[in-house]
């Protein structure tokens, strides 16, 4: 089952512009998860945030969570063009196993 | 340096033929995960683990086996009952509580 739903599904921007993407979820959660993965690569883990927090910080990275609207956003600054790549959202929602969603397949353009 | 080493990065399945994949972690985690992921799509939970000697199906288990034997390690058994095995295999492992997942590199399995 896909619990995480992200938007827009493909983004192309150009280095430098701010890209944002958007996930939502159907269930309660405990917390939500946002990945990178390069191609054919394994994903890495970029920010955790609980269903307590509203924001997050980490460099470049800031993630909202709207728990009463079951969504979440990431949004990168000052991309880089090694910033592409495809993001994920998982939401944790019970028995310790993470739900992925679809994807947002960035493009950024030098 | 601790990490999550799956093996190996490419694998090809005659048809009716049973392979494993093998994934190890040194990072003493005591949960462990395998995910399908097809072209274009998200990740699929195929099996996971919590603690030695148990684990759980996930959301696709059919045509798939796994053991946890030992805490480093998690093999995936690709049956001759997958009858669609071709996609990228992703194990990864966790700490107990809410951290994030640490991902090994991905076997990419085909059937010829």
């Amino acid at each position: 089952s896909q619990q995480g739903e992200e938007d827009p599904q493909a983004l192309s921007i150009q280095e430098g512009e701010n890209a944002t993407m958007n996930c939502s979820y159907k269930t309660s959660i405990n917390n939500l998860q946002w990945y990178r993965q390069n191609s054919g690569r394994g994903l890495v883990h970029l920010i955790l945030i609980r269903s307590n927090e509203r924001e997050k910080h980490s460099g470049r990275l800031r993630v909202t969570l709207d728990t009463s609207k079951k969504s979440s956003s990431l949004l990168i600054t000052a991309s880089r063009a090694a910033d592409t790549a495809s993001y994920f959202c998982a939401t944790d929602a019970q028995g310790g196993k993470l739900i992925f969603g679809q994807g947002t397949e960035l493009s950024v353009k030098p | 340096d601790g990490g999550i080493t799956q093996s190996p990065k490419y694998l090809f399945r005659k048809e009716g033929q049973n392979v494993t994949l093998s994934c190890e972690q040194n990072l003493n985690h005591d949960a462990m995960y395998w995910y399908r992921q097809d072209p274009g799509q998200g990740l699929r939970l195929i099996y996971y683990s919590q603690i030695v000697n148990d684990f759980q199906k996930g959301d696709i288990a059919e045509g798939y086996s796994v053991s946890r034997e030992k805490k480093e390690s998690f093999p995936l058994t690709v049956t001759s009952a997958q009858k669609n095995p071709t996609a990228f295999y992703l194990c990864a492992s966790t700490r107990t509580g809410a951290y994030g997942y640490t991902f090994g590199s991905g076997t990419r399995l085909t059937v010829v």
